[in-house]
């Protein structure tokens, strides 16, 4: 069993719906992190948190340390939101990253 | 973008030849990072350094060395090139060992 598992694997959505991509982690961790790649692209940081909620225009993103589970949420869906949305936290005992597999998006018009 | 290049951005290469990837930086951060994404894992970490001369291996590090002996370059060798080290290669950089930090474009290796 994976230490980061994501939630869908895969996803699609019309224009407008609001998403809910989810990671959950069986490891101690220091920080979350959610990232952003799209097709044959880059990969870029989104948000990383260790507590609470934070908020980034459409962008919410939630963790439950008691839990070991994180949330991120798009409000208002867009094509261009379409892309691969990886999970990866930042083991306590380790010091290091472990990434989940991602979920891919994909926002029709 | 945020000041950091990999070259080449694609490579082909054959089965038992060394290959040299580069990881650029404008930035002067001191961590940089080798990462491989292959489908169906997440990504993972091959090597990493945590300043010039100062290197150390990550999870997948076997078939790999890397050098950095300037700030601003990180690079990445496949002694001798596998099909299983077929993937895409990403660097990363941070000021803050893996608490944030920034990634390439990714360089896409394909071994025939």
């Amino acid at each position: 069993k994976n230490e980061v598992e994501q939630s869908p694997q895969n996803l699609t959505a019309q224009e407008g719906e609001f998403i809910t991509i989810n990671c959950s982690y069986s490891v101690g961790i220091s920080a979350l992190h959610w990232l952003q790649q799209h097709p044959g692209g880059g990969i870029v940081s989104l948000f990383m948190l260790s507590s609470g909620k934070k908020k980034h225009g459409r962008l919410i993103a939630t963790i439950n340390i008691q839990e070991k589970h994180s949330s991120l949420h798009i409000t208002a869906s867009h094509p261009r939101d379409s892309a691969v949305y990886i999970c990866a936290v930042l083991s306590y005992n380790t010091d290091k990253l472990i990434f989940g597999t991602g979920t891919r998006l994909q926002v029709f018009p | 973008d945020a000041g950091i290049t990999q070259s080449p951005r694609h490579k082909v290469t054959e089965t038992g030849t060394p290959v040299t990837l580069r990881c650029h930086q404008t930035e002067n951060h001191r961590y940089m990072y080798w990462y491989r994404q292959d489908p169906g894992h997440g990504l993972r970490l091959i090597h990493y350094s945590y300043g010039v001369k100062d290197t150390d291996k990550g999870e997948v590090s076997d078939g790999y060395s890397v050098s950095r002996s300037k700030t601003e370059d990180f690079l990445l060798t496949l002694e001798s090139a596998t099909s299983s080290q077929t993937s895409v290669y990403f660097c990363a950089i941070s000021t803050q060992g893996f608490h944030g930090y920034t990634f390439g474009s990714g360089t896409r290796l394909t071994v025939v």
